[in-house]
């Protein structure tokens, strides 16, 4: 019974494409995020959203749309690739107010651009 | 500005070694200070929460404590399974429930 859950776990794709990255949890919580880690191990978030509605928003190129259909799920869309983008993205999701335990992360999606 | 910085990048011990990571912030309104584990190719694994300064938290072989200015990752007689990166991280007033992280200290432990 995964938690939190993405797919693909590894994407590799030209420079101009689109692609997109879901993510699910099964933990009841209301918040998800989107975090994106370098080469460097370095987490840094990108989006945040709860219960559907957009609360962070960080300083993200606008070729990057998140998009929540429910609580549960919360989607990440990349357009126009460029080589700069490829990294580690994890979803991770908390309760309300981040929770005493902070976020539950998923195993993350390693995105190659070529 | 917020800043996490973690200290050293990267550790080789022997088996039984004991030693302690740092974690250093510098933000206004600590609202939690968290340590994770981050083994390759998964997502980071929650270890403890910290909120006060001389707050202490243990689980098996690792302990973490808080000052007002850092936090540290005590690790006793540690085994080659507990090679990993930590990762520690803050929450802050006006942070809303962005955790911001640090760096990571890369920890190899050798037999």
């Amino acid at each position: 019974d995964t938690a939190v859950s993405q797919t693909p776990k590894y994407l590799v794709t030209q420079m101009g494409n689109d692609k997109s990255i879901k993510c699910e949890q099964n933990l009841g919580h209301d918040t998800m995020y989107w975090y994106k880690q370098d080469s460097k191990k370095f987490l840094k978030i990108m989006f945040s959203y709860n219960n559907k509605e957009l609360i962070i928003n960080e300083t993200v190129p606008n070729r990057f749309s998140p998009k929540s259909p429910d609580k549960a799920h919360l989607n990440l869309h990349i357009n126009s690739l460029e080589l700069g983008d490829s990294a580690v993205y994890f979803c991770a999701s908390s309760p309300s107010g981040g929770g005493i335990g902070g976020y539950t992360f998923g195993s993350g999606t390693r995105l190659t651009v070529v | 500005e917020d800043q996490v910085t973690q200290s050293p990048e990267a550790l080789r011990l022997q088996e039984g070694e004991s030693s302690s990571l740092n974690c250093s912030y510098t933000v206004s309104g600590l609202r939690g200070l968290f340590w994770y584990r981050q083994d390759p190719g998964k997502g980071p694994e929650f270890l403890f929460t910290l909120y006060s300064a001389g707050e202490e938290k243990e689980k098996e072989r690792l302990k973490a404590t808080l000052t007002k200015k850092e936090s540290f990752l005590h690790i006793t007689a540690p085994k080659p399974e507990d090679s990993a990166t930590y990762l520690c991280a803050v929450r802050f007033t006006g942070g809303g429930n962005k955790l911001t992280f640090g760096t990571g200290t890369q920890l190899k432990v050798e037999l």
